[in-house]
C-alpha cells in the first residue's frame, strides 16, 4: 500500500492550526498512525488507529479519517510542534506496514 | 520505563553483512504481548519497516527485504538483532530498533530506540 502524505511542507505561524493530510492507495480502513520527528531524534507515536492519542500526546493533536483519506489536526501550534510528521498504515496482514515520505511544519 | 539501546558497526563494506542488536531494558522481552521490531530511515528520506520478531521466534519481514533479512532475539540477554546481507549502498540510513503489541494490525510502534547511522561504504 502506497502511503502519499501532503503538502511536503506546511509553513505555520505560531498558534496557528495546521492541517496534515495523508493518503492510501487503497482502504486501510482506520488503520493509520501519526508520528512526530525532530531533528535528531526518533520517531514519536502521537496517534494510532486514525484518532486515538497515544500516552501523553496533548489534546491539540486530533487525527482523522478512514478508509483512503486521513488528516492530522494541530489546532494551536506550540514552538515545540515544529517538526516532521510521518504517516504510517497499519492495515495489511501478515504485516507490511508503509510510511508516507513526511510532511515537515516549519515557522511560517 | 522501557528504554532500547542499539549498537552497531557504524561502517559496513557493499556485499558484507550489516549487523545491528538492541537492548532491552525496563521491561521484559520474553512475554507475550509485545513484537520487537526494526526500522530505518535513509538520510533525508522517510521511513522504511523492515521486520518484527515475537519472544516465540514467530517473524515478520518486509517482501522487499525478505530475501536478505533475518530478524533474531535472545530472551535471556534481553535482546534482539538485525542481520542484513549482501549489503549496497542504498542499506545506508539510521536504523531504529521499536516495539509494538501484538495482534492483528497493531502495527503502530509505541517505542523506539535513539537509532544507530550504519554508512555502507568501501
Amino acid at each position: 500500500i502506497l502511503m502519499t502524505q501532503s503538502p511536503n511542507t506546511l509553513s505555520v505561524s505560531l498558534g496557528e492550526r495546521a492541517t496534515l493530510s495523508c493518503r492510501a492507495s487503497q482502504s486501510i480502513s482506520n488503520n493509520l498512525a501519526w508520528y512526530q520527528q525532530k531533528p535528531g531524534q526518533a520517531p514519536r507515536l502521537l496517534i494510532y488507529g486514525a484518532t486515538t492519542r497515544a500516552t501523553g500526546v496533548p489534546a491539540r493533536f486530533s487525527g482523522s479519517g478512514s478508509g483512503t483519506e486521513f488528516t492530522l489536526t494541530i489546532s494551536s501550534l506550540q514552538s515545540e510542534d515544529f517538526a516532521l510528521y510521518h504517516c504510517q498504515q497499519h492495515s495489511t496482514w501478515p504485516p507490511s506496514w508503509t510510511f508516507g515520505q513526511g510532511t515537515k511544519v516549519e515557522i511560517k | 520505563q522501557l528504554q532500547l539501546q542499539e549498537s552497531g558497526p557504524g561502517l559496513v563494506k557493499p556485499s558484507e553483512t550489516l549487523s545491528v542488536t538492541c537492548i532491552v531494558s525496563g521491561g521484559s522481552i520474553g512475554v507475550s504481548g509485545y513484537y520487537w521490531g526494526w526500522i530505518r530511515q535513509p538520510p533525508g528520506k522517510g521511513l522504511e519497516w523492515i521486520g518484527d520478531i515475537y519472544f516465540s521466534g514467530t517473524t515478520y519481514y518486509n517482501p522487499s527485504l525478505k530475501s536478505r533479512v533475518t530478524i533474531s532475539i535472545d530472551t535471556s540477554k534481553k535482546q534482539f538483532s538485525l542481520n542484513l546481507r549482501p549489503v549496497t549502498a542504498a542499506d545506508t540510513a539510521v536504523y531504529y530498533c521499536v516495539r509494538r503489541r501484538s495482534g492483528y494490525t497493531n502495527g503502530w510502534y509505541d517505542s523506539w530506540g535513539q537509532g544507530t547511522l550504519v554508512t555502507v561504504s568501501s
